[in-house]
């Protein structure tokens, strides 16, 4: 079963709006991270956020934030006003017990001028 | 500073040669992970090396994988026998792992493996 699920394989936005890029997980570890990761074509893979299953409140940086939802195990992303320099793969990951990541298969955001 | 580096960026074989895939994490990081990601998919975990513990060689996908981490630092990892199957961008973290810490993972540009 997938521990980590992104349901939007690609998303639109128009330059300067906000948008959500949605992840779901699963995990009966009480002790968890999640970690988003954006990923343009160049392929290098740069972190963006991190969000601890302990931490009580949502985690910001600059445009990202997380949008945390402990009981429906979502950590969604929300990029406030879009760029062009948005455009990318975006993949959301977990870590449990242990130090590797899980990854989901990544949603494609395509920022439109 | 400098990143994770990784050489070469791109390596085409033919089926059946060996090739040995190079990291060079950032200085005073302890730990080094590898993944694999191939064509439109996700990353898939494939060793994780933690100071001088032994590896975690739970995602690695055959024996014809290994990799070795000298003196803590630059990592190799060899494919022998290569299979088509085994084309993907195989990419290299490190990080810090302070305990209680936040232990991002960062990641070099990765190297493109073409099996003919």
């Amino acid at each position: 079963a997938q521990k980590i699920t992104q349901t939007q394989p690609g998303m639109f936005v128009q330059e300067k709006e906000a948008v959500t890029l949605d992840c779901t997980y699963d995990t009966s570890d009480p002790s968890y991270g999640l970690f988003w990761y954006k990923q343009p074509s160049s392929g290098e893979m740069i972190f963006l956020i991190y969000q601890g299953s302990y931490d009580q409140q949502n985690a910001t940086e600059g445009r990202y934030s997380l949008n945390f939802q402990k009981a429906r195990k979502s950590a969604n992303l929300v990029i406030s006003a879009s760029q062009l320099g948005d455009s990318a793969m975006y993949f959301c990951a977990m870590r449990e017990k242990g130090r590797k990541l899980i990854w989901g298969l990544g949603t494609s955001l395509a920022v439109n001028p | 500073g400098a990143g994770v580096s990784q050489s070469p960026s791109n390596k085409v074989t033919e089926k059946g040669k060996d090739v040995e895939l190079r990291c060079d994490p950032i200085s005073g990081h302890t730990a080094l992970y590898w993944y694999r990601q191939s064509l439109g998919q996700g990353l898939e975990f494939l060793i994780y090396f933690q100071g001088n513990s032994a590896p975690d060689k739970s995602g690695l996908p055959s024996d014809r994988f290994s990799a070795e981490r000298t003196g803590g630092s630059v990592s190799t990892l060899t494919i022998q026998r290569t299979q088509q199957e085994d084309s993907a961008v195989y990419l290299c973290a490190s990080s810090l792992t302070e305990r209680g810490g936040l232990d991002t993972q960062y990641f070099g540009p990765g190297t493109r493996l073409t099996v003919l």
